[in-house]
């Protein structure tokens, strides 16, 4: 299993630019998210999925767009980049949990860094 | 989700026990309480979760008191490659929806 996959790992922007970053897991995880890190902070949830074709928005997603047609994809869309969006992004997977007990444990991909001029 | 604190930086030395604790003083009866770790350039990775009492496995063991107000994670004998950061997250699966929530977490730097 390659698990958490994500492409490209550096980017760089200029203002106004759209791209898409890109995640797949081949876990058959269910449940999927993105998170920014900024310098010396912990991860903010933008956005998440517990299924294709459902999303949801997390704590930071003004900016950003996702879409899960399929179990394995979910990419982030950055509409019009702006330099405040200069962060690492993590994709993590997981399954998801039908009973009691904990959080399941994420599996994080790589990152991918970007910066925006 | 229960706000957790935990402190921003700890030393320690080759071959020392590790232990960082978290106060999580509003957390809930269903909530669990779960730690990852993430070294420099790299997605954080889950190294232990539990409800109370103690938790071990390969990497570290989880002490919880009975009020469950706070938790600490032990490493034992650390080497330089336990250098990272540790997050302590408080959350239930189906409260939270299986979202994280990561606070600052601790920077621990092992060194020789």
């Amino acid at each position: 299993n390659a698990g958490v996959t994500q492409t490209p790992k550096f980017q760089v922007l200029k203002t106004g630019q759209s791209m898409t970053l890109q995640c797949a897991q081949d876990m058959n995880h269910e449940y999927m998210s993105w998170y920014r890190q900024d310098p010396g902070m912990g991860l903010r949830l933008i956005h998440y999925s517990v299924g294709a074709g459902i999303t949801d928005q997390g704590e930071v997603p003004n900016g950003y767009n996702v879409s899960r047609s399929t179990t394995e994809d979910f990419p982030l869309r950055l509409l019009s980049a702006a330099p405040s969006q200069t962060s690492v992004y993590f994709c993590a997977s997981s399954p998801t949990y039908r009973g009691s007990g904990g959080a399941n444990e994420q599996f994080f991909g790589p990152g991918t860094r970007l910066t925006v001029l | 989700l229960a706000k957790t604190t935990q402190p921003i930086s700890m030393d320690s030395y080759e071959g020392q026990e590790v232990n960082i604790t978290c106060s999580h003083n509003n957390i809930a009866t269903n909530d669990y309480i779960t730690w990852y770790q993430q070294f420099p350039s790299q997605g954080p990775r889950f190294i232990i979760q539990g409800y109370k009492t103690k938790v071990t496995n390969e990497v570290a063991s989880l002490f919880i008191p009975a009020d469950r107000k706070s938790s600490t994670l032990s490493l034992p004998r650390v080497s330089l490659s336990d250098t990272a950061v540790y997050y302590c997250l408080v959350g239930a699966a189906k409260a939270a929806g299986n979202k994280l929530t990561f606070g600052g977490g601790t920077r621990v730097l092992v060194k020789p």
